[in-house]
């Protein structure tokens, strides 16, 4: 079984803060990363699939980074809102295989 | 409908039971899976299906047997479960099983077993 972590497990921020959260995986082995939102009582939403080290996506205020050396991605959400509120998982996937190796997820929450 | 749907939403049951949790896909994929997620767990891979082919059983106990009719319609049908078997229960679906397609998942079925 594959280690991959986030941090932190929750977070709380005030409406209009930007914050940003991480993702760490094996370095050695990288093939994808894939980032999802999901909230409560919903299905997870895929919002990044990241492939290249240094990539770097945008969707709306929420972007994505990586860094498949060091083995992280960083999600960064600009001036949050509270509709943003929600667990944001990451999903690692090896270069050996098919299976997707989730994180925990950061819980979001914004505060109006 | 669009998407990934589960049915039901909760469940709660006794040992002894027998129900299915089924899934259904809106989305022409043709590979479906099961995951597990339990309290304060990552999401853990179960069955994969492509083609209505299981392709992957991640060493499930037998009490779990998931059935798949065609591309569109996933079971999972449960028989003599543990409390430690209470968990969410999401299904998902994929373009195929290959490397990287992204996986669109369903709200997930909250299991209880008394």
């Amino acid at each position: 079984i594959l280690n991959v972590e986030q941090s932190p497990q929750s977070l709380h921020v005030q409406e209009g803060d930007s914050t940003n959260f991480t993702c760490s995986f094996p370095s050695s082995n990288f093939y994808a990363l894939h980032w999802y939102r999901w909230e409560t009582a919903k299905s997870p939403e895929a919002l990044f699939v990241m492939t290249l080290n240094g990539d770097e996506k945008k969707k709306g205020r929420i972007s994505a980074t990586l860094n498949t050396k060091e083995g992280y991605s960083y999600l960064y959400i600009k001036g949050s809102q509270p509709e943003d509120s929600a667990t944001y998982l990451c999903a690692f996937l090896p270069n050996t295989g098919n299976q997707f190796y989730f994180g925990t997820g950061t819980s979001l929450t914004v505060i109006p | 409908e669009t998407g990934v749907t589960q049915t039901p939403r909760h469940l709660v049951m006794g040992m002894t039971n027998k129900k299915s949790l089924k899934c259904e896909q809106h989305l022409g994929h043709n590979a479906m899976y099961w995951y597990k997620q339990s309290a304060k767990k990552p999401l853990e891979l179960m069955f994969v299906y492509n083609f209505k082919e299981q392709t992957e059983n991640n060493s499930v106990p037998s009490r779990f047997s998931p059935e798949c009719p065609n591309s569109s319609h996933l079971f999972l049908h449960l028989h003599t479960l543990q409390p430690e078997d209470s968990a969410l229960y999401l299904c998902a679906s994929s373009q195929t099983s290959g490397r990287g397609d992204t996986q669109y998942f369903g709200p997930g079925t909250r299991l209880t077993v008394l």
